[in-house]
């Protein structure tokens, strides 16, 4: 079975700073999915960035960017130029084809972004 | 475009009662499925579907059902509701098929307590 760690349970970074929240997870799989959801506190699931684990090139999606390392299995995203409205819950999540759209959720980052 | 809709947002019920959460997509999406988040554990799978007719478990099965009767509508029923089964649940949606480059929808969640 696929497990997905995030070894920070919280974080916290000053407004227009740079952070990264980590993840690991563990498959014997060669073709999957990996992804960022942002919950806020609206409890509201946002999907952050997807990276496809054939794709070599890293996903970037404005401010947010993902460091995937597919023989280490670390899949970290960095949010730069940091916003109040970045303080949310973050999780990664992995699916592999062909479980149709089932997520392996990590227990997730809590980021506070200071003023 | 309403997307994904749970009712209700917020229950509170007593150990032994029953109730259905329901969940609603009218974005014709043939894959649906539910998620229980509990704290320090993210999100986990209960059951899934792939199209009216079809459903399955997941990671914790235990102690719901579901049907799926219409595309549209996938409920969660909790025959004798426990106090482990206080939790944050959530419904998604994808548009599923062959082709997983899509994304997932989620709704706004349904926070339940059971005393």
């Amino acid at each position: 079975a696929q497990t997905v760690t995030q070894s920070q349970p919280e974080m916290s970074v000053q407004e227009a700073e740079t952070v990264t929240l980590s993840c690991t997870y563990d498959t014997s799989e060669s073709n999957y999915y990996l992804f960022w959801y942002k919950q806020p506190p609206s409890r509201q699931m946002i999907l952050v960035i997807r990276q496809e684990a054939y794709k070599q090139q890293n996903a970037t999606e404005n401010r947010f960017s993902v460091n995937f390392q597919k023989a280490a299995k670390s899949f970290s995203l960095k949010i730069s130029d940091s916003q109040l409205g970045d303080t949310a819950m973050y999780f990664c999540a992995f699916m592999k084809p062909p479980s149709g759209q089932n997520f392996v959720f990590g227990p997730g980052t809590r980021l506070s972004v200071l003023p | 475009n309403a997307g994904v809709t749970q009712t209700p947002k917020f229950q509170v019920l007593k150990t032994g009662q029953s109730m259905t959460l329901q969940c609603a997509q009218d974005m014709n999406h043939e894959y649906m499925s539910w998620y229980r988040q509990d704290p320090g554990m993210g999100l986990r799978l209960i059951h899934y579907s792939v199209g009216a007719g079809i459903t399955d478990q997941g990671e914790v099965p235990n102690g719901y059902n579901v049907s799926r009767s219409t595309t549209e509508d996938f409920p969660l029923r909790l025959l004798s509701a426990a106090p482990s089964q206080t939790s944050v649940y959530f419904c998604a949606s994808a548009r599923g098929g062959a082709n997983l480059n899509t994304e997932a929808f989620f709704g706004q969640g349904t926070r339940l307590t059971v005393v």
